[in-house]
């Protein structure tokens, strides 16, 4: 099946530092990738919608300037966390949808956790 | 809009019971309903999808029924193991491939 990667899987940083979360397609093309994220016992909520060569979409109320997302091939696509703060620690997980495959096929990945001291 | 809980219901069954979770959806143009199950500390996994037109499908295990009428999804599980406990959320796919995720249901599956 499709796999998602994403590295770290796991990151500690310090407060106004930032960091960079990568997602991989392994095995197909992904124009579109999406980041989600995820607060301890609650859902996923979608951040942003990232198409290769091409600025992200976001969702609303989630600021652009502090989630930096490159997508700039068809098989990765990178979330940067800019001045972390503490509330920024969540899990972060991206998806990415098989450019030639069925439209409801999204396949996700492991996840980041993300921790802002 | 996006379905966001402060903390997840939770269903406990015993193993070899018939599991069944619920979930309501939001907006009746969506076209297809998914069905995800996440364990601790990872990524959700795919377990089954349905499109609108449809009522019901059937997997491995699993069924999905939907009722546009009342803008529900139920996710059965026969023979519920104690490797299905987990979180399931339910998800409706709108324009764009964007998923919104469904509040999640904590699964228990008792020995």
């Amino acid at each position: 099946g499709a796999v998602v990667s994403q590295h770290p899987s796991w990151v500690i940083c310090k407060s106004g530092t930032s960091v960079k979360i990568e997602c991989r397609s392994l095995d197909f093309q992904a124009t579109t990738m999406f980041w989600y994220r995820q607060f301890p016992k609650q859902s996923l909520m979608l951040m942003a919608t990232s198409n290769e060569g091409s600025k992200a979409t976001y969702e609303q109320g989630v600021e652009k300037d502090k989630f930096l997302i490159n997508h700039a091939s068809l098989t990765l696509s990178t979330l940067t966390v800019t001045s972390a703060h503490p509330e920024d620690s969540s899990f972060y997980i991206c998806s990415a949808r098989d450019t030639w495959g069925r439209v409801s096929e999204q396949y996700f990945g492991p996840g980041t956790r993300l921790t802002v001291t | 809009g996006e379905s966001v809980g402060l903390h997840l219901p939770t269903l406990s069954v015993q193993e070899g019971d018939n599991s069944i979770i619920n979930c309501a959806y939001s907006n009746s143009a969506s076209d297809y309903f998914i069905w995800y199950k996440q364990e601790s500390g990872k990524g959700p996994q795919f377990i089954i999808d349905i499109r609108s037109n449809m009522d019901k499908r059937q997997g491995q295990r699993v069924t999905v029924l939907l009722n546009k009428t009342v803008k529900h999804l139920s996710l059965q599980i026969a023979a519920t193991q104690p490797g299905d406990s987990a979180v399931y959320f339910c998800a409706e796919m709108a324009q764009g491939g964007k998923l919104i995720f469904g509040q999640g249901t904590e699964l228990s599956v008792k020995p």
